[in-house]
């Protein structure tokens, strides 16, 4: 069965301490992975697809990676607008979704 | 502007009062989604379409219909909602016929008392 693990389950940083958020998998054939960000009463919106390991993708101070086993979500130099919860998700070969319980982030001024 | 819209945002229902939660998109999207979201469980996918008059079962399917008749609507039935279904229910549409890169409304509170 696909599994998908997120931790920590809640990050509190101070504005400007850059810090990573785990995403770990197991899964019949990665077709891809994909992460959304989800502001508390809002839908989850896409961020990244991650397709293959050594993959990286960027969007202004997140950084997303892939292992074989993991991905990592980077924060750099966090804002409070960052604050957020970061959902992590598994698509397997017969395109099946798996999404993780979140990482929520809260960032202080 | 493109977006996902749901109907309505919060209601409060009884044990076994059949409810509908409308799902429409303006995006021309084929594949459509229902998911419930749980503290600590994530997001589980309840059905899915990808395309008109095309649905199939996700993994939490029991005690829900859906229904694809137009492209963009996608509604979600309860024909006899119990305490158990009571969740935040999030409609998703994405290009193509896949699961990718899913644009997600503003979700559903659904208490069942």
């Amino acid at each position: 069965e696909d599994q998908v693990t997120q931790s920590p389950e809640a990050l509190r940083l101070q504005e400007g301490e850059s810090s990573s958020l785990n995403c770990s998998y197991t899964v019949s054939g990665l077709r891809g992975l994909f992460w959304y960000r989800q502001d508390p009463g809002k839908g989850p919106e896409f961020l990244f697809t991650l397709y293959s390991a050594g993959e990286e993708k960027e969007k202004e101070r997140l950084k997303a990676t892939l292992t074989k086993k993991e991905s990592f979500l980077h924060i750099t130099a966090p804002k409070p607008e960052d604050s957020a919860t970061y959902l992590c998700a598994v698509q397997a070969s017969d395109y099946k979704l798996s999404f993780g319980a979140g990482t929520t982030v809260t960032v202080r001024a | 502007e493109a977006q996902v819209t749901q109907n309505p945002r919060y209601l409060i229902t009884v044990t076994g009062k059949k409810l509908t939660v409308t799902c429409s998109q303006n995006m021309n999207h084929e594949y459509m989604s229902w998911y419930r979201q749980d503290p600590g469980l994530g997001l589980r996918q309840i059905y899915y379409s990808m395309n008109v008059e095309v649905t199939d079962k996700g993994d939490v399917p029991e005690g829900y219909k859906v229904s694809r008749k137009e492209k963009r609507n996608f509604p979600l039935i309860l024909e006899s909602p119990s305490p158990n279904q009571t969740s935040l229910y999030f409609c998703a549409s994405s290009q193509g016929t896949t699961n990718n890169e899913q644009f997600f409304g503003p979700g559903t509170r659904l208490t069942v008392l």
